[in-house]
């Protein structure tokens, strides 16, 4: 069955530190993979997404993920966090042509000012 | 910037009561989802619907669940009599043919 897996639940960090949020896809064939943030009180908003060519992704708010095909992973790095980058951060994929997301389990991120 | 929009934002029900939960998706978007996210789960995918009908759907969309789009811009998920299971977070999606929008979300609480 398809799956994906975030094995960080909570993450804190200091301001300026770096962020690196593991996200590993159990698919087979073609994937389509992204990263949500859920700030507080607020909607899922998408960061970034990747479905082919160049494996690093470039997202909003300075946000990357690179795609690591042999490690089936999709990690979220960002080089130096800022207070306001406390949020839940979900990875989710999706299947070839199929359009139905599957989440992991999220990771919240706590950024001490 | 134009956002999903998802009504009402909390609802309480008596299990066995239908409730019917509403989304307004981004006007141009083709595309509509369903999604529901269990206190302390996993964000479960749940319907997607693509001109005027589903085009996929989970194990969990059986048949006391429907979908319908009434007119060009609300987009519906009913439950037609509910279980305490139930109780979860809704959220409502719309997108392009590779990106989903989401809603806020609606918290459902069947008791």
């Amino acid at each position: 069955a398809q799956s994906v897996s975030q094995h960080n639940h909570h993450v804190i960090l200091s301001e300026a530190a770096s962020l690196e949020l593991g996200c590993n896809y159990s698919y087979g064939g073609t994937v389509n993979l992204f990263w949500y943030v859920q700030y507080p009180g607020q909607h899922l908003q998408l960061l970034l997404k990747y479905f082919s060519g160049d494996p690093l992704v470039k997202g909003i708010k300075g946000f990357e993920a690179e795609f690591i095909k042999s490690k089936f992973s999709f990690n979220l790095r960002k080089p130096s966090v800022q207070w306001s980058d406390t949020a839940e951060y979900f990875c989710a994929a999706s299947s070839g042509s199929a359009r139905q997301l599957t989440f992991g389990s999220g990771t919240q991120l706590t950024v001490l000012p | 910037e134009p956002e999903v929009t998802q009504t009402p934002s909390h609802q309480v029900t008596q299990m066995g009561q239908e409730v019917i939960l509403r989304c307004v998706p981004i006007s141009n978007h083709l595309y509509f989802y369903w999604y529901r996210q269990i206190l302390g789960q996993k964000v479960e995918f749940l319907v997607s619907f693509y001109n005027n009908e589903i085009s996929e759907k989970s194990e969990i969309f059986d048949d006391q669940f429907s979908v319908e789009r009434p007119d060009g811009s609300n987009f519906t998920l009913k439950i037609r009599s509910t279980k305490l299971e139930d109780s979860a977070m809704y959220f409502c999606a719309s997108g392009t043919k590779e990106t989903q929008y989401f809603g806020p979300g609606t918290r459902l609480l069947v008791l």
